[in-house]
């Protein structure tokens, strides 16, 4: 069974542009959610997508914004790009969105804001 | 609100030495207990979960780690390290109804021959 995927991997983009980031979960998985990891933040929660429907958000400003499709696949989207924004984004999937199911993580894909 | 803290920073361990990588939390409800690895270029990988139960778990690559609802602490073991074992070690909980992971700040094990 291949595991979460995304892409790209690796990306750079300069301050005010916006960048979309792609996830596809583990077959017959239906919750995906996204992760920031920074060295100075840490992990932190950005969204949940099950079913097509956004069920938990993280506290991230409004230019972080995501949306899932009917196969499961996930799309995050940042617009007017910060420095700050530099950062690994990954996203993890579970097939129920139970709290107590494995989450898979995919390989992350490192942003660069320039 | 949930909390997560990883007191060491980076712990540094000569090969075939144990190990212990501290944990502790603070949650007003329910909580499951995870620990992930990632290592370098890498998403994180699942070495155990507490969810219910026996209070000491078994994970991969040898590793187990014990909750203690009193100290609210879910310490991760190993009795014998490899170089292999050198990587970051994400200690996270999931309120109870929720999918969303709360990390703490990560502990770099450091292996060395």
């Amino acid at each position: 069974k291949a595991g979460v995927t995304q892409t790209p991997r690796y990306l750079i983009k300069t301050r005010g542009q916006q960048v979309t980031l792609s996830c596809s979960p583990i077959s017959g998985h239906r919750s995906v959610s996204w992760y920031q990891q920074t060295p100075g933040q840490g992990l932190q929660f950005l969204f949940e997508y099950f079913s097509e429907t956004q069920r938990n958000k993280g506290n991230f400003p409004g230019r972080f914004s995501g949306r899932q499709f009917s196969n499961s696949r996930s799309e995050m989207n940042v617009s007017t790009l910060e420095l700050g924004d530099s950062a690994l984004y990954l996203c993890a999937s579970t097939w129920d969105g139970s709290s107590y199911n494995e989450q898979f993580f995919g390989p992350g894909t490192r942003l660069t804001v320039l | 609100a949930q909390s997560v803290t990883q007191l060491d920073s980076q712990v540094p361990v000569f090969e075939e030495a144990p190990v212990e990588l501290r944990c502790n939390y603070s949650s007003s409800v329910s909580v499951y207990l995870f620990w992930y690895v990632q290592y370098p270029n890498q998403g994180l990988q699942l070495l155990l979960k507490y969810l219910s139960g026996s209070t000491l778990v078994k994970g991969i690559n040898g590793f187990e780690a014990e909750f203690n609802k009193s100290q609210t602490s879910f310490h991760l073991r190993k009795p014998s390290v490899h170089i292999s074992d050198t990587a970051e070690y994400f200690c996270a909980v999931i309120p109870e109804g929720f999918q969303k992971l709360v990390f703490g700040t990560g502990t770099r094990l450091l292996v060395s021959p």
